[in-house]
């Protein structure tokens, strides 16, 4: 089992609705999780960090923690042609390094 | 605006030379990674340093790969002899001490290396 695994989608929503993304992981000492998005062509930036459980909120954004299910999950409220891109979840191991998910490829049509 | 910095940003080579790619990390990181990204693998770690010193190498096919920084500010990720298959991006990202605490790695904005 991949210590993190998402849906490689693609996911298409129309805009302005609600993308979900969602991302599971096998360590349940993991603490901290993290959202990175990555446009066609560049590299991955960090958009959310989760270590809670329970929702998290920035703007459009919110992340959703759940220890208990080992399940983390990231919504796009009011989803934006310019949300296109491939969102990768991400955890980290006791060793200060990070497991990256394969990524779930997201499509906002206009 | 701190960013890691990596050098050059496209290769193009024939298999069999050797490549090398060079990255600067933000001052004051002390963790630095060097990823893979493939459509099919998606983006796999290669090897990491903390403090300059190698902890972990176990993603890097050793016979051909070799990674290094000899100093703060420089890490290198050299393939000798280098095959087609080693065409990919390849990422450099350095972070502060404290992953579990929501410190993010920062990401280089890669190298896209043809072998051909």
């Amino acid at each position: 089992q991949k210590e993190v695994e998402q849906n490689s989608g693609p996911l298409s929503v129309p805009e302005g609705a609600i993308a979900s993304l969602n991302c599971t992981y096998s360590d349940r000492g993991s603490q901290s999780f993290f959202w990175y998005r990555q446009y066609s062509g560049k590299s991955p930036e960090l958009i959310m960090f989760i270590y809670s459980n329970g929702d998290k909120e920035d703007g459009r954004f919110t992340a959703q923690l759940n220890k208990a299910s080992q399940y983390v999950s990231l919504l796009i409220r009011d989803s934006q042609p310019s949300d296109s891109a491939t969102y990768l979840c991400a955890a980290p191991t006791g060793a200060n390094n990070l497991f990256f998910g394969t990524g779930t490829r997201l499509t906002v049509i206009p | 605006d701190a960013r890691v910095t990596q050098t050059p940003r496209h290769k193009v080579t024939e298999m069999g030379q050797e490549v090398t790619m060079r990255c600067q990390p933000i001052l004051g990181h002390n963790t630095v990674f060097w990823y893979r990204q493939t459509m099919m693998q998606g983006l796999e770690l290669l090897a990491y340093f903390r403090n300059r010193a190698p902890l972990d190498d176990s993603g890097m096919p050793k016979d051909r790969f070799s990674a290094e920084m000899p100093d703060a500010t420089l890490a290198t990720l050299k393939i000798q002899p280098s095959e087609p298959r080693d065409s990919a991006v390849y990422f450099c990202a350095s972070g502060p001490a404290g992953l579990s605490r929501g410190q993010p790695q920062h990401f280089g904005d890669g190298t896209r290396l043809s072998i051909l």
